[in-house]
């Protein structure tokens, strides 16, 4: 299948900074991309949805200020985390789709812990 | 308001025996679905998956079934080994819109 990258895979930062998260197809050109959350032994909660080229789609009650989301190429999306908080601290996924496909390709996950 | 996880229900089986995890859908329109897992510290993975105009589909030591007519998906493991143990969520697509059940914990008791 398709492999999605993320990088970093595990960041510590401290709290009132930034920190940009990469997600990257690498072996397909993905049209969508998606960008959950996940708390420990929770399910995942969909955050944004980026399309190639057009600003991102937040779901109700995500920040965009706080999330920004940038899908510059079709092998690309950032998602950075403005002005950190440790409430901020989860288990941050991407995936990557392509228009008239079929499943989402799930990137590794980024652990962002802010202190 | 913000949105909160759900907590995830939890399935333990002993290895060697089989497992059964279901997904009750909720979109009469979807056309394809698709079992991940998830173990810890990882990003979901692709198990198998199964279009809407089959009701079953086998893979190695895995079987999908779908019921279009109650929007059931079930998974079933064959001879559950330890290894299995992890998170196990299904998805279905409709259209360009993706929705994810909350998942099922199997834990595999040696």
């Amino acid at each position: 299948g398709a492999v999605v990258s993320q990088h970093p895979s595990r960041v510590i930062c401290k709290s009132g900074t930034s920190v940009k998260i990469e997600c990257r197809s690498l072996d397909f050109q993905a049209t969508t991309m998606f960008w959950y959350r996940q708390f420990p032994k929770q399910s995942l909660m969909l955050m944004a949805t980026s399309n190639e080229g057009s600003k991102a789609t937040y779901e109700q009650g995500v920040e965009k200020d706080k999330f920004l989301i940038n899908h510059a190429s079709l092998t690309l999306s950032t998602l950075t985390v403005t002005s950190a908080h440790p409430e901020d601290s989860s288990f941050y996924i991407c995936s990557a789709w392509t228009s008239g496909g079929y499943e989402q390709y799930f990137g590794p996950g980024t652990r962002l812990t802010v202190t | 308001g913000e949105s909160v996880g759900l907590h995830l229900p939890t399935l333990s089986v002993q290895e060697g025996d089989n497992s059964i995890i279901n997904c009750a859908y909720s979109n009469s329109a979807s056309d394809y679905f698709i079992w991940y897992k998830q173990e810890s510290g990882k990003g979901p993975q692709f198990i198998i998956d199964i279009r809407s105009n089959m009701d079953k589909r086998q893979g190695q030591r895995v079987t999908v079934l779908l019921n279009k007519t109650v929007k059931h998906l079930s998974l079933q493991i064959a001879a559950t080994q330890p290894g299995d143990s992890a998170v196990y969520f299904c998805a279905e697509k409709a259209g360009n819109q993706f929705y994810f059940g909350t998942g099922t914990s199997l834990t595999v008791i040696p």
